[in-house]
């Protein structure tokens, strides 16, 4: 169990233009999750995939943005033309449903911080 | 929709000494789990705490322990014998439980808006 990873850690790019992030989840972990936490404030639930299915997205993650995870592996979360609010840190976690110590299965990667210029 | 409302923004409290962090939320849903995170300036979430609605009993994890009530949807964390790696950003978050959340809930979290706790030596 090496954790959920998260690449790149910081990410800065200028407006307009497209980034892609990636995470790798804990490789028995069937549910994964992407989260956005602006400074200061608690993580924002964006969207959740279930295997390779994107069974939800929340009404924060616009048109354009796009998360996927093919083959119910790792997921890629991709913004296209960026703006000033999107700055944030964009965390991963993943989950299995078997219950290990208090936890409920939830691991959560270090993140990825974005800021857009 | 579920909301978690951390009222503090900043404490502090001396090396070995208590304190405690507040926590409301407000649901309909009558099975769900809440939970205390720490994130340290390192970002990562780590769990410190978490109780099941269902349980009429405190959870208790070492140093760190809870007040729920759950009339009164308060979910309140209390650190004694504080120590400098306590220093971090807390946050409360809520989840519905699994058996009653539905597919599309399954398993999310909705946080507060964190309390940033200093220990000072």
């Amino acid at each position: 169990d090496t954790g959920v990873s998260q690449n790149p850690r910081h990410k800065i790019t200028k407006r307009g233009q497209n980034v892609t992030f990636r995470c790798d989840p804990i490789s028995e972990h069937n549910r994964l999750y992407w989260y956005r936490q602006t400074l200061g404030q608690g993580p924002e639930f964006l969207t959740y995939f279930q295997n390779e299915a994107q069974l939800e997205k929340s009404r924060l993650l616009s048109d354009r943005f796009s998360a996927e995870r093919p083959k119910g592996s790792f997921s890629t979360l991709e913004i296209q033309r960026t703006e000033q609010g999107d700055s944030a840190m964009y965390l991963c976690a993943s989950r299995t449903l078997v219950y290990t110590g208090n936890n409920y299965g939830y691991t959560f990667g270090s993140g990825t911080r974005l800021t857009v210029v | 929709a579920q909301t978690v409302t951390q009222s503090q923004p900043e404490m502090s409290v001396q090396e070995a000494e208590t304190v405690t962090l507040s926590c409301t939320y407000d649901t309909s849903e009558n099975n769900y789990y809440l939970f205390w995170y720490k994130q340290p300036p390192s970002r990562q979430m780590i769990l410190v705490i978490r109780q099941e609605a269902y349980k009429q009993q405190n959870a208790t994890e070492n140093r760190f322990s809870v007040n729920f009530q759950k009339a009164a949807k308060s979910f309140s964390l209390k650190i004694s014998d504080s120590q400098l790696g306590d220093t971090a950003m807390y946050f409360c978050a809520f989840m519905k439980a699994d058996r009653y959340a539905g597919g599309t809930s399954y398993g999310k979290l909705t946080f507060g808006q964190g309390t940033i706790l200093t220990v000072h030596p």
